[in-house]
């Protein structure tokens, strides 16, 4: 089975600053035959289910701000918030979905300054 | 619009069974894989099961092998999830949660609880 590692557990950040989150997993994701990296990354704020925010490593959601991107590649993930706001205080997930059991990793949370 | 709900949690002591429901709308129903997904209270994310379109895949994450049991019903845009032999260990809010064909979830229901204890 794969398993996803996250760093940090948390993170502090000032409002309009950039927060990275860190996505590792246990063998790589990357499918050789399509060259997709099959990642995903959700967000879950206090009260509510996750939302998908990226999937294929870097591919945004419909409707999410750009200043959320995926990047990397293999087995090290990041997910970068470019501009801290308010409504960006959540707990993000990675997920592999390359092979079963899909894996989450553990989460970071991410707070205000 | 989208919409999962989930149904069928509460209270049962250990050793008790459980089944949850989730009722599908906005989208078609037997195109979709569907995920359990449950999370402890103030803890992370684990897969529980999965069911295919047709419910010719299934899996289970090993920690409920061999005690829950998924299933599906298209005519009644239908998801079901029967827990036997529960354990504290249970305990979680569980989500049923949508999976497009690439295999990645890109909707979530808003969850039922399920508390494990004596």
């Amino acid at each position: 089975d794969i398993v996803m590692t996250q760093s940090p557990d948390s993170l502090a950040v000032s409002l309009g600053e950039r927060a990275a989150i860190n996505c590792k997993s246990s063998q790589s994701v990357l499918y050789s035959s399509n060259n997709k990296n099959y990642l995903a990354w959700y967000q879950q704020k206090p009260g509510q289910p996750p939302k998908l925010l990226i999937y294929w490593a870097s591919t945004r959601e419909s409707g999410v701000p750009d200043r959320f991107s995926g990047s990397g590649s293999g087995t090290d993930f990041t997910l970068t918030i470019s501009s801290l706001q308010a409504e960006d205080v959540a707990v993000y997930y990675c997920q592999q979905y390359y092979s079963t059991p899909p894996a989450f990793g553990g989460g970071t949370k991410v707070e205000i300054k | 619009e989208v919409q999962l709900v989930e149904s069928g949690g509460g209270l049962v002591q250990p050793g008790r069974s459980l089944r949850l429901s989730c009722v599908a709308s906005g989208f078609t129903f037997d195109n979709y894989a569907i995920y359990w997904v449950r999370q402890a209270p103030g803890k992370g994310l684990e897969w529980v099961s999965g069911i295919s379109w047709n419910s010719g895949g299934i899996g289970y994450a090993d920690s409920v092998k061999g005690r829950f049991t998924i299933s599906r019903d298209n005519a009644k845009n239908s998801l079901y999830l029967q827990m036997n032999s529960l354990r504290a260990e249970d305990t979680a809010l569980y989500y049923c949660a949508k999976v497009v064909p690439a295999g990645f979830i890109d909707f979530w229901g808003q969850g039922t609880l399920v508390s494990v204890s004596s």
